[in-house]
C-alpha cells in the first residue's frame, strides 16, 4: 500500500541553521511527492512538488526538497532558518487508484520550531 | 484572486446534532476535496469529487456523513447525529483538475460537546 512516513514529530532548529524535515514513501510506479505547510490556524499551503526532472525541486519561501529515489525519500531542507518558519509541515504522495482518480496520502505531520 | 473558502470558520454544536459545512473551492477548478484532521494529526481523505459526481467517497468513516457539490462550485459537508469523535478540523481543497496541485482552505473547526 501506498505509505508516507515523517519520523519525526518535531524537529528544533536554531534561527540561521540549516534545517530539514525528513519524509520517506512507498509507492509503486513514479511517485508525485508533494510539501505543505500549515501556519497556527490557517490551512495548508502549497511549498512545493515532485514529478519528473531535477531531482532538487525549489519551492516557496526558500525551501527546497531533494528527491531520492534509491532511499525512497523526499527531504525538506532549507539553507538558513528563520523564526518565521515554525508551523506544521505535512509531506504528501499523489496515489493514482484502480478506478483511475487520485488521492492524496498525507503523513502525520512535523512540528518546526526556530528557536531565536 | 480569491482562494478556497470554507465557512463556518468554528462551529460548536451539541452531541446529536446535525452539522453542516461549506467549501467554496477556486473558480474554474473540477476537482475539489474534504480532509478531515484531528488534533495533533495528519490529514484523513474523506471525499473527493470531479465535477458534481463523487468518484471516490472511500474516507467517509460512517453513514452519518454525506457530501454533495452542485454546479460545479459549492460543497456542502454534513454530519448527522454528531459525536464528540468527530470533533476536528474539517479542510477542504480544490484542483484545476484531478491531477493538479491541491489549494486548501482555511478549514472550520467542529466542536462536538
Amino acid at each position: 500500500a501506498q505509505s508516507v512516513a515523517q519520523p519525526e514529530d518535531q524537529v528544533n532548529v536554531a534561527e540561521g541553521n540549516p534545517l530539514t524535515v525528513k519524509c520517506t514513501y512507498s509507492v509503486s510506479g513514479n511517485p508525485y511527492l508533494f510539501w505543505y505547510v500549515q501556519y497556527p490556524n490557517r490551512g495548508l499551503q502549497f511549498l512545493l512538488k515532485y514529478i519528473t526532472g531535477d531531482n532538487l525541486v525549489k519551492g516557496s519561501y526558500g525551501f527546497e526538497a531533494e528527491f531520492n529515489k534509491s532511499q525512497t525519500s523526499f527531504h525538506l531542507k532549507k539553507p538558513s532558518a528563520l523564526v518565521s518558519d515554525s508551523a506544521l509541515y505535512f509531506c504528501a504522495v499523489r496515489d493514482r487508484t484502480t478506478s483511475g482518480t487520485y488521492k492524496y496520502i498525507f503523513g502525520t505531520g512535523t512540528r518546526l520550531k526556530v528557536l531565536a | 484572486g480569491a482562494g478556497v473558502s470554507q465557512s463556518p470558520s468554528n462551529k460548536v454544536t451539541e452531541k446529536g446534532k446535525d452539522v453542516e459545512l461549506r467549501c467554496d473551492p477556486i473558480s474554474g477548478h473540477t476537482a475539489l476535496y474534504w480532509y478531515r484532521q484531528r488534533l495533533g494529526q495528519g490529514l484523513e481523505f474523506l471525499i473527493y469529487f470531479q465535477g458534481n459526481s463523487a468518484p471516490d467517497k472511500s474516507g467517509l468513516p460512517s453513514d452519518r456523513f454525506s457530501a454533495e457539490r452542485t454546479g460545479e462550485s459549492v460543497s456542502t459537508l454534513t454530519i448527522q447525529r454528531t459525536q464528540q469523535e468527530d470533533s476536528a478540523v474539517y479542510l477542504c481543497a480544490s484542483s484545476l483538475s484531478r491531477a493538479d496541485t491541491q489549494y486548501f482552505g482555511p478549514g472550520t473547526r467542529l466542536t462536538v460537546l
